[in-house]
């Protein structure tokens, strides 16, 4: 079946430091990948996706390329902020394994000091 | 545009009893799914529901654990003779298709307590 590897964490970097949050995965088919972000006593919300090779997807600053070589999605953020402290998700979709479900890592913790 | 709403927020039962949670996807989506996820864990798929069918419910329990998406009203994930071990947030995500380009909008998820 698929799965989803994400760097284990907590992580704790401060004010401006680069980020980066490694996700590695196995797929059947040919998924579509996300990174989803959560914040304390919230559900999940979107950050970014990608949906096929070499695509990069990005949104406030963050950004992941979707490499099929190395079956990775790799989320980063060249300055990070206190506000962006929350639990992140690498996900993955596949119709192959069926239906519309999503296969989720972990999650990583990210604080950020000021 | 309301998101997707899920009621109760939090909800304490003991164990023997019934848990209902309950999942109004956002309007024009047909897609539902839930998701348990334990402290410190990632998410779980549990069930796949469209109005009225399931359509894989590969990763619910066998037993003490349903879900029903009807025509009319919200979707119910229903965890009967609950146990300490039910403890978890439960979340709710809908999409408007089954594309594995779409992403699930998420609902901020029931927090069940188990005494």
């Amino acid at each position: 079946g698929n799965s989803v590897t994400q760097m284990e964490g907590p992580v704790t970097l401060s004010e401006e430091a680069f980020l980066t949050i490694n996700c590695t995965y196995t797929a059947t088919g040919y998924p579509s990948l996300f990174w989803y972000v959560q914040y304390p006593g919230e559900g999940l919300q979107l950050l970014l996706k990608a949906t096929k090779a070499d695509d990069k997807g990005s949104n406030k600053g963050f950004e992941a390329t979707y490499r099929k070589e190395t079956t990775s999605f790799h989320l980063e953020k060249g300055s990070v902020q206190v506000s962006d402290s929350a639990v992140y998700f690498c996900a993955l979709s596949d119709l192959a394994e069926g239906a519309g479900k999503s296969t989720f890592g972990d999650g990583t913790t990210l604080t950020v000091k000021p | 545009n309301a998101g997707v709403m899920q009621n109760p927020r939090h909800l304490v039962r003991r164990r023997g009893q019934e848990a209902r949670l309950r999942c109004s996807p956002m309007k024009g989506h047909s897609h539902v799914y839930w998701y348990r996820q334990l402290p410190e864990e990632g998410l779980k798929f549990m069930v796949y529901l469209q109005k009225e069918n399931i359509i894989d419910e590969s990763g619910m329990p066998k037993e003490r654990f349903s879900a029903e998406f009807p025509k009319e009203g919200p979707s119910i994930l229903r965890i009967q003779q609950v146990v300490r071990g039910d403890s978890a947030a439960y979340f709710c995500a809908s999409s408007p298709d089954r594309g594995t380009g779409q992403p699930q909008h998420f609902g901020d998820g029931t927090r069940l307590s188990i005494l």
